[in-house]
């Protein structure tokens, strides 16, 4: 059974760089054709899409979305079966849950079968 | 950015009740839309995917319907356990975009 696991600092000041790493157990995040992802959920709202990596091909290219991509990096490290979200220029909105998630390719975008527990990342000083 | 509008925003049910939830696409979407049900302090699951298609393990008194812009999310019969807030989320272009969510009460 294929499990999600985020970790990270809870707690993240104004103006510097919030780092997650989501760990895959169950399967190899290399295997197969997926779109590891992150997801974000503020407290009481709805659900934003914040990006995702393609598992298979040689690119691995990530897609963001537009409204953070300025900010925003993700990387797949295959070695340690993880996959990761860097988010620079933090501020009180970016206080929020943080899914990962696995994507499910489906006529060339994605839905999510898998999520992790979430974690909470608080933006303050 | 397609914007997904969900009505209503709360719907206060009893047990047993039949339930009948909506979501909107700005734009067509072809069947490229999923639904989800999340719970307090969980995460969400996939529900339906495909407009139609039950996820893995999810029982048959859920069901999707519609295409282009107009979906529905129906619960035959609410059990208690499906008191909850539900998503919708199109696939049909980037980026990806969730609806508001619609909380299922208790009556």
């Amino acid at each position: 059974q294929v499990h999600l696991q985020e970790s990270g600092p809870g707690l993240v000041k104004p103006s510097q760089t919030l780092s997650l790493t989501c760990t895959v157990s169950g399967a190899s995040i290399s295997s197969g054709a997926y779109y590891w992802s992150w997801i974000r959920q503020p407290a009481g709202k709805g659900l934003e899409w914040i990006a995702s990596v393609y598992s298979a091909g040689s690119s691995g290219s990530a897609k963001y979305s537009p409204s953070l991509e300025s900010r925003v990096s993700m990387s797949l490290d295959t070695s340690t079966n993880q996959f990761s979200l860097k988010l620079n220029s933090v501020t009180a909105a970016d206080t929020a849950v943080f899914y990962c998630a696995r994507g499910i390719p489906a006529g060339g975008y994605w839905f999510f079968d898998l999520w992790g527990r979430g974690t909470l990342v608080t933006v303050s000083s | 950015e397609v914007v997904m509008t969900q009505s209503p925003a709360t719907l206060s049910v009893s047990p047993g009740e039949r339930v009948t939830l909506s979501c909107r696409a700005s734009q067509s979407l072809g069947g490229s839309f999923a639904w989800y049900q999340q719970k307090p302090g969980q995460a969400p699951r996939l529900l339906i995917y495909g407009a139609s298609t039950r996820a893995t393990g999810i029982p048959d008194r859920f069901s999707g319907s519609g295409s282009g812009t107009e979906f529905t999310l129906t619960i035959s019969s609410l059990q208690s356990e499906d008191f909850a807030v539900y998503y919708c989320q199109q696939y049909n272009n980037r980026p990806l975009t969730f609806g508001g969510g619609t909380k299922v009460e208790i009556k």
